[in-house]
């Protein structure tokens, strides 16, 4: 089954404590890329990934890191996590840019 | 700068009435709009993309038209479990970055 897949798909952390929500795509898609979603704000893209070891700025980058080491997996690394980085984050795929963009099942971030 | 604007915010229909939402943009170069549905707690389902004005296109209930400035989402006799919020997003030519609008969240009663 064509799939994206977040982990953890629910997390309560604290201030400062460096973590790492993974997201896998089985679909051979060169596109991948991270967004969050807050009430009255939509979502928003963070970054984005055209292919492997090539990732880019979205509208709101401040504050993660990401990495494309391999085709199927794009991290999305939060090294100090603050409380306004609580949010639901989702991450996505498509064959390239243009195509239909698949979405995980979304990762709840609480940071106290 | 991109930008979506979704109307109206939220929308009440009864089952059977037949209604449209907005998604109004800009654009440098439009490379493609998107339809979303998304469910509670669900990440966003894929319903169509339009690439240029003109276009149209249908899935059961569900019609998506473009303009050069806008595109409307044409809900027809909708059913209880048509309720969800409908997203639209634009992708332009110039980049890879993809623009979302805040939503239309709509409640179809039976």
């Amino acid at each position: 089954e064509a799939q994206v897949t977040q982990n953890p798909r629910y997390l309560i952390t604290v201030t400062g404590k460096k973590l790492t929500v993974t997201c896998s795509q089985n679909m051979n898609h060169e596109y991948m890329s991270w967004y969050r979603q807050d009430p009255g704000l939509g979502l928003r893209q963070i970054y984005y990934s055209m292919n492997v070891e090539v990732t880019d700025k979205g509208d709101v980058p401040e504050g993660y890191k990401v990495s494309r080491k391999e085709k199927r997996n794009f991290p999305l690394i939060l090294e100090s996590p603050s409380p306004n980085q609580t949010s639901l984050y989702f991450c996505a795929s498509s064959f390239t840019s243009g195509n239909t963009i698949y979405f995980g099942e979304g990762s709840w971030l609480t940071v106290v | 700068e991109d930008q979506v604007t979704q109307s109206p915010e939220a929308l009440r229909l009864q089952e059977g009435e037949s209604s449209s939402l907005n998604c109004s943009y800009t654009v440098s170069g439009l490379r493609g709009l998107f339809w979303y549905r998304q469910d509670p707690g669900k990440g966003p389902e894929f319903l169509f993309t339009l690439y240029s004005a003109g276009e149209e296109k249908e899935k059961e209930r569900l019609k998506a038209t473009l303009t050069k400035k806008e595109s409307f989402l044409h809900i027809t006799a909708p059913k209880p479990e048509d309720s969800a919020t409908y997203l639209c997003a634009v992708q332009e030519t110039s980049g890879s970055r993809l623009t979302f609008g805040e939503g239309t969240q709509l409640t179809v009663n039976p």
